[in-house]
């Protein structure tokens, strides 16, 4: 299996501009979590999904971030418009979603906004 | 709410040095812990997990028991090499489906 894949592993932009990161789940598994890793506030979970339905997203920082999951092998966390603050390392992950289940992380994307 | 408290690093330690890591947890009803490691430039890796109180998880010499009277799941290894370098994430699995909470990570340096 690949893995969880994330897509792109960099992205550099500037402030205002819109920003979508990509993931790919590992095959078979219904959960989906985003989580944002900064070094002010450390692991945070976005929003997580079970079988394509957004089940919390509490953990959305602001209308400016939005989450979709149209099928069971992909997911989009878009950022419109970006900020300076939105700088940090976002994660992937997936899971059978049941009690117990080990999450699997993607390698991240680094996003850095000038 | 949920939360894991982990203590703060680094820890720098020379290499075949014994480990111990503490990380305690406050929840409602009755969770699963983990231990993530992330090596530089990647993800989260599972290092090893329990279940229920007075499970033991254990993987590459790595070792840490659900302890629910003290709410705690402290990690330890007898001896540590180089390449455990990393930061090492103890997390609590909440909720129906298994949302992690994460303490704030803790930073180990082993030298030779």
């Amino acid at each position: 299996d690949a893995g969880v894949i994330q897509s792109p592993r960099h992205e550099v932009t500037e402030m205002g501009q819109e920003v979508t990161l990509r993931c790919k789940p590992i095959s078979g598994h219904n959960s989906l979590f985003w989580y944002r890793q900064t070094m002010m506030r450390g692991l945070e979970l976005l929003i997580y999904f079970n079988n394509n339905v957004p089940i919390d997203d509490s953990g959305m920082p602001e209308d400016r971030f939005s989450a979709k999951m149209p099928n069971a092998s992909f997911s989009t966390l878009k950022i419109q418009p970006s900020e300076p603050r939105d700088s940090a390392v976002y994660f992937c992950a997936s899971s059978f979603g049941g009690r117990g289940d080990t999450q699997y992380f993607g390698p991240g994307t680094r996003l850095t906004v000038l | 709410g949920d939360s894991v408290t982990q203590m703060e690093g680094p820890v720098t330690l020379s290499e075949e040095a014994f480990l111990t890591i503490n990380c305690t947890y406050t929840a409602t009803g009755y969770p699963s812990l983990f231990w993530y490691v992330q090596y530089p430039g990647e993800g989260l890796q599972l290092l090893l997990k329990a279940t229920k109180a007075d499970d033991k998880g254990s993987n590459k010499g790595f070792e840490a028991t659900y302890r629910k009277e003290t709410t705690s799941f402290h990690l330890e290894k007898g001896s540590v090499q180089v390449s455990d370098s990393a930061v090492y994430f103890c997390a609590l699995g909440a909720g129906g489906y298994n949302k992690l909470i994460f303490g704030a990570g803790t930073r180990l340096a082993v030298h030779p």
